[in-house]
């Protein structure tokens, strides 16, 4: 079975870098068809998505974040990583990550939730 | 840019009852919609794709339908387990993108 699991701080000062990592089990990153997808979803409110990359490195961001955004892989370790830079109490949110089969978001990680806090 | 808008924000309904959830997209979007469950403290679950698809291992009693513009994810007779918040989504291939709406509540 699929698995993902994000790592990474719970706490980020204001305008620093949150970095995250997401490592793959059960299954390799390198698979045909699969991107590998971000989300977010501040507290009590809605998902949003970030970005996704595939395993040749091939990125695509949402819009709205693309300036601050930076997705990339690593097969040899089967995991893929976020760096969000500029961080503002607007960041605070749980994120995840999860396998984009053609479009689908089928498997997901657990989350892990993110407070920009000085 | 699609924003994808779902009806009722909550929906109040009671075990055995069915449940009919909307989402309407801005544009035209074709069967290029996904729908997810999510309980408290959880992960999204996938439940439907290409508008109309289970996915894998998700009980008959979820449907959906709909193109274009207006979606539907039926519940026929509602499961305890089957209280959570319910999201749209909508994906475009190139460029790549999804946008979630913003959430149906289903409570008892």
């Amino acid at each position: 079975q699929l698995q993902l699991q994000e790592s990474g701080p719970g706490l980020v000062k204001p305008s620093e870098t949150l970095s995250l990592s997401c490592t793959v089990s059960g299954g390799s990153i390198s698979g045909s068809s699969y991107y590998w997808g971000w989300i977010r979803q501040p507290p009590g409110k809605g998902l949003e998505w970030i970005g996704s990359v595939y395993s040749n490195g091939n990125t695509h961001y949402n819009p709205s974040l693309k300036s601050r955004v930076s997705i990339s892989v690593d097969t040899s370790k089967n995991h893929f990583s976020l760096r969000l830079t500029s961080v503002t109490a607007a960041d605070t949110a749980v994120y995840y990550c999860a396998r984009d089969l053609l479009r689908r978001l089928d498997f997901w990680g657990q989350g892990t939730p993110v407070t920009v806090s000085s | 840019e699609i924003v994808m808008t779902q009806s009722p924000a909550t929906l109040s309904v009671s075990p055995g009852e069915r449940a009919t959830l909307s989402c309407r997209a801005s544009q035209s979007v074709s069967s290029k919609v996904a729908w997810y469950q999510q309980k408290p403290g959880q992960a999204p679950r996938l439940l439907i794709y290409g508008a109309s698809a289970r996915a894998t291992g998700i009980p008959t009693r979820f449907s959906g339908s709909g193109s274009g513009t207006e979606f539907i994810l039926t519940i026929s007779s509602l499961q305890s387990e089957d209280f959570a918040v319910y999201f749209c989504q909508h994906y475009n291939d190139w460029p790549l993108m999804f946008t979630f709406g913003q959430g149906t509540r289903l409570e008892i």
